[in-house]
């Protein structure tokens, strides 16, 4: 399968400082989602990206969808203690029969007040 | 109930038990996914229903069968399984051919 690469891993930052987060793949893809996901519970979707060069933000994030169509980031601005969770990105493949949605392995972000 | 809700939300089961995993959709998707998350892994897809009907098994062993009934119902019967298989599992939806999927907040297994 497509493999994407997640960076960084994890992140430790005061509150009211910038994050930001990158996606990468060896292989175009016809979307970029960013989702959240908070300990015991399941991914919740931030941000969908439709067109290369799109630029989107949702309150204090924002993501791009990289122009080579092989990445995307996310930027959060001023983090919050609830900010805290792991972040994923995916990539859709419109490919296969119904199109099919890749992850990377995550971004845990840990947010000190 | 909105969105898409899973039961239950912990399990826990010997490897000899027989148990099913429950999931329901409330945003009129057609399509259904089974997917594993396991500790510094990604997500895995296990199976994608669309229009009720199996189109995809990514070459998961038979001791996890998937059922959807209709639309709005997914099920995960699971059987014999192994220490392995402890993971969270979570379902998602979406419009079939669509890339937006929502996901539920999963069950927590525990296989001893």
């Amino acid at each position: 399968g497509q493999q994407l690469n997640q960076s960084p891993q994890s992140m430790f930052i005061q509150e009211g400082e910038d994050v930001s987060m990158n996606c990468t793949s060896s292989s175009i893809f016809n979307t970029w989602l960013w989702y959240k996901q908070e300990p015991g519970e399941g991914p919740v979707l931030l941000i969908a990206l439709y067109k290369a060069g799109e630029l989107t933000s949702n309150g204090r994030l924002t993501a791009q969808f990289g122009i080579t169509r092989k990445d995307s980031f996310l930027n959060i601005s001023a983090s919050i203690p609830s900010d805290v969770g792991i972040y994923f990105c995916a990539g859709f493949d419109r490919g296969s029969t119904l199109g099919r949605l890749y992850f990377g392995r995550g971004t845990q972000l840990t947010v000190w007040p | 109930e909105t969105g898409v809700t899973q039961t239950p939300r912990h399990l826990v089961m010997g490897m000899t038990n027989k148990k099913s995993l429950k999931c329901e959709q409330h945003l009129g998707h057609n399509a259904m996914y089974w997917y594993k998350q396991s500790a510094k892994k990604p997500l895995e897809l296990m199976f994608v229903y669309s229009l009720e009907e199996r189109v995809e098994n990514n070459s998961v062993p038979s001791r996890f069968s998937p059922e959807c009934p209709n639309s709005s119902h997914l099920f995960l019967h699971l059987h014999t399984l192994q220490p392995e298989d402890s993971a969270l599992y979570l379902c998602a939806s979406s419009q079939v051919f669509r890339d937006e999927q929502y996901f539920g907040p999963g069950t927590r297994l525990t296989v001893t």
